[in-house]
């Protein structure tokens, strides 16, 4: 079957918009992870769904980021208020669960540019 | 804390000529240790779990092994096509999280 998917695939904005970053996980996969990667660096955690509920959102840096899974299948991830620093690639993982030692399964990511 | 260091941060090889990369962790109790290939504008691709001391998985060119505290991934006689920017990642147990290293950028010269 088809892979993540994660729309759009670059998103450029203007300092103190609102943006949203849609994630279609692998069909049948209950978990589902959002990372951030900076340009030379591993993807950073922000965070974690197990079904429709964030089990863990402990990554998330401030208020202004926020994400939903509504009914289990696709999340996305919200940024109010957009600031410089939020410039990043912002990677969507599936996996068949969260807990067993299941591997993620990423998209290509959304390059989100903020001017 | 749980951690991931990886080195070299980059790697230049002749075509043929084989290499390790080294992937150091520490992590309360490890639940599995995952490698990954990413290729520039594109997500992660797995490439292999590994779960305790001794294991070893295989593909192609590529052999990841797993001690106590470190993982290597070993390249032999690598091409072209194999040059990426590799990723490891450790989850603990009773956790959900995986922690990433920042890579290690490979490069492999025709």
């Amino acid at each position: 079957g088809a892979g993540v998917s994660q729309t759009p695939s670059n998103k450029v904005t203007e300092k103190g918009k609102y943006v949203e970053l849609r994630c279609d996980p692998i069909s049948g996969h209950t978990a589902l992870y959002w990372y951030r990667q900076s340009l030379g660096q591993g993807p950073e955690f922000l965070i974690y769904f197990q079904g429709t509920g964030a089990a863990d959102d402990s990554g998330l840096p401030n208020d202004r980021f926020f994400a939903v899974r509504p009914e289990g299948s696709v999340s996305t991830l919200k940024i109010q208020r957009t600031e410089r620093g939020d410039s990043a690639v912002y990677l969507c993982a599936s996996s068949a669960s969260g807990l067993y030692n299941s591997p993620l399964h990423f998209g290509n990511g959304t390059r989100l540019t903020v001017t | 804390e749980d951690q991931v260091t990886q080195s070299p941060e980059a790697l230049r090889l002749q075509e043929g000529e084989s290499s390790s990369l080294n992937c150091s962790y520490t992590v309360s109790g490890l639940r599995g240790l995952f490698w990954y290939r990413q290729d520039p504008g594109k997500g992660p691709e797995f490439l292999f779990t590994l779960y305790s001391a001794g294991e070893e998985k295989e593909k192609e060119r590529l052999k990841a092994t797993l001690t106590k505290k470190e993982s290597f991934l070993h390249i032999t006689a690598p091409k072209p096509e194999d040059s990426a920017t590799y990723l490891c990642a450790v989850q603990a147990r009773g956790g959900n999280q995986f922690y990433f290293g920042t890579g290690t950028s490979l490069t492999v010269i025709p």
